[in-house]
């Protein structure tokens, strides 16, 4: 079975201080690694995705998020934090030799930039 | 493109009725996946299409709930008779051939369901 977690229900940081949403992942095969942003009252939308290659993904808003086999992590980062990037970020897995054409997604995680 | 497109954005209705969730996929998309948001459970998959066929309804909690998805462009989500614990968000997304397997799901706003 794959799962996500995300250990944060919450992050709190400053607007212009880095920022990193946390996301472990577990899959039985190989795993496709997502993060999506969800806004007040919206459907969710897609950041960044990792498949394959590089490491490190980026992604759309100037997100960007480390995939790190050993760890089997997917953290979210940013390097400096905008009042406009508070909103709600899940975190979604596909394994991808075990679970057809589905995601899992993690609980989510609130992310507060206060001004 | 005009995106996915769920209809009503808010339904509030008693304990017993039937309510229809509607939901236009975005065109050429092959993959359709219903949701269900609350605040104690997250986001759960309750049902996903491919071409039109049903490939896993496991996550559907009950025969109250039903999907059909008639043709390419449209698909229903029915809940009959409703219970207040059917609460939630309702969410449709779409994809392509691919975009399945790339995750790039594509979401509509959601239907906000209150049973009272």
């Amino acid at each position: 079975a794959q799962s996500v977690a995300q250990p944060e229900d919450q992050v709190n940081v400053a607007e212009g201080n880095p920022l990193t949403v946390k996301c472990t992942y577990s899959v039985s095969g190989n795993p496709y690694l997502f993060w999506y942003v969800q806004y007040p009252n919206r459907g969710l939308q897609f950041l960044l995705k990792y498949i394959t290659g590089d490491n490190l993904v980026k992604g759309s808003y100037g997100f960007e998020a480390e995939f790190n086999k050993s760890q089997t992590s997917f953290h979210l980062k940013k390097p400096s934090a905008l009042v406009s990037d508070s909103a709600l970020y899940f975190c979604a897995v596909r394994d991808v030799e075990n679970a057809g054409n589905m995601l899992t997604f993690g609980g989510g995680t609130r992310l507060m930039v206060k001004p | 493109d005009a995106g996915v497109i769920q209809s009503p954005r808010h339904e509030v209705t008693e304990m017993g009725q039937e309510v229809t969730l509607r939901c236009k996929p975005i065109s050429g998309h092959d993959y359709l996946f219903w949701y269900r948001q609350t605040m104690m459970r997250g986001l759960e998959l309750l049902i996903y299409f491919n071409n039109n066929v049903p490939i896993d309804d496991s996550g559907m909690p009950e025969d109250r709930f039903s999907a059909k998805m008639p043709n390419a462009s449209f698909s229903t989500l029915k809940i009959q008779p409703s219970e207040p614990r059917d609460s939630a968000v309702y969410f449709c997304a779409s994809s392509s051939e691919g975009g399945g397997i790339t995750g790039e799901l594509f979401f509509g706003e959601g239907s906000r369901l209150t049973v009272l």
